[in-house]
């Protein structure tokens, strides 16, 4: 059971552009949702991250949008620039649980010159 | 910066092999945790643990057990490797209970055949 998705396995955009990965999940006990980066042959690592009781986070290029009602969020990384190429993971806290993060399935994002 | 070090990057073993996974914080992290990673799967948590010899199952734990007798070690033994357990393994640690940030490793990349 698939509790946080990404159902965009890749991504392509132009250098400049506004790069848009989305997350969708399921567990309403979800309180705090972050984003990792990965390159290959190097562990994940944080990037931003957002409370649920916030709506929106921003860190210079990446903006991390939360929409509780319909149990989805997005990052956005304006403007896109080629080292930004790498795989995306959402990832999620459930309550209670103490530390434990549930993952996505992870987005490949290629920017292209 | 805190550093999480696993002690292999590549391992090929044979099926049936009992294999140990180190992995080594450097920063007093109170959680551990050890995630694998395959492809349109994302990262699936095995195990995790809270404190020294303290450990509790994660989604997949079959095949697998988990060993932590100091705070910065934590140790992933797969007990007799088959070939479905071929996959990146990603260790990682985090400060405590209500610390959600977690720093990877660089994975060890783990090939059974």
């Amino acid at each position: 059971d698939q509790q946080v998705k990404q159902n965009s396995p890749s991504l392509s955009v132009q250098e400049g552009r506004i790069s848009i990965l989305n997350c969708d999940y399921t567990n309403s006990m979800f309180d705090y949702f972050l984003w990792y980066k990965k390159y290959p042959a190097e562990g994940p690592t944080f990037l931003i991250s957002i409370s649920s009781i916030k709506d929106k986070n921003e860190d210079g290029r990446f903006t991390v949008f939360l929409n509780k009602s319909a149990k989805h969020l997005s990052l956005h990384i304006v403007p896109s620039q080629p080292g930004d190429s790498a795989v995306y993971f959402c990832a999620a806290h459930n309550t209670g649980t103490a530390s434990k993060l549930t993952f996505g399935t992870g987005t490949r994002l290629q920017v292209t010159l | 910066d805190v550093k999480v070090t696993q002690s292999s990057r590549y391992l090929v073993k044979r099926t049936g092999e009992k294999v140990f996974l180190e992995c080594v914080q450097d920063m007093d992290h109170e959680n551990m945790f050890w995630y694998r990673q395959d492809p349109g799967l994302g990262l699936r948590l095995i195990y995790f643990s809270y404190d020294v010899k303290m450990k509790e199952k994660g989604d997949i734990p079959e095949g697998y057990s988990v060993s932590r007798e100091k705070k910065e070690r934590f140790s992933l033994i797969l007990e007799s490797a088959s070939t479905n357990q071929t996959s990146m393994y990603l260790c990682a640690s985090s400060l405590s209970w209500s610390n959600y940030g977690y720093t990877f490793g660089s994975g060890t990349r783990l090939t059974v055949v």
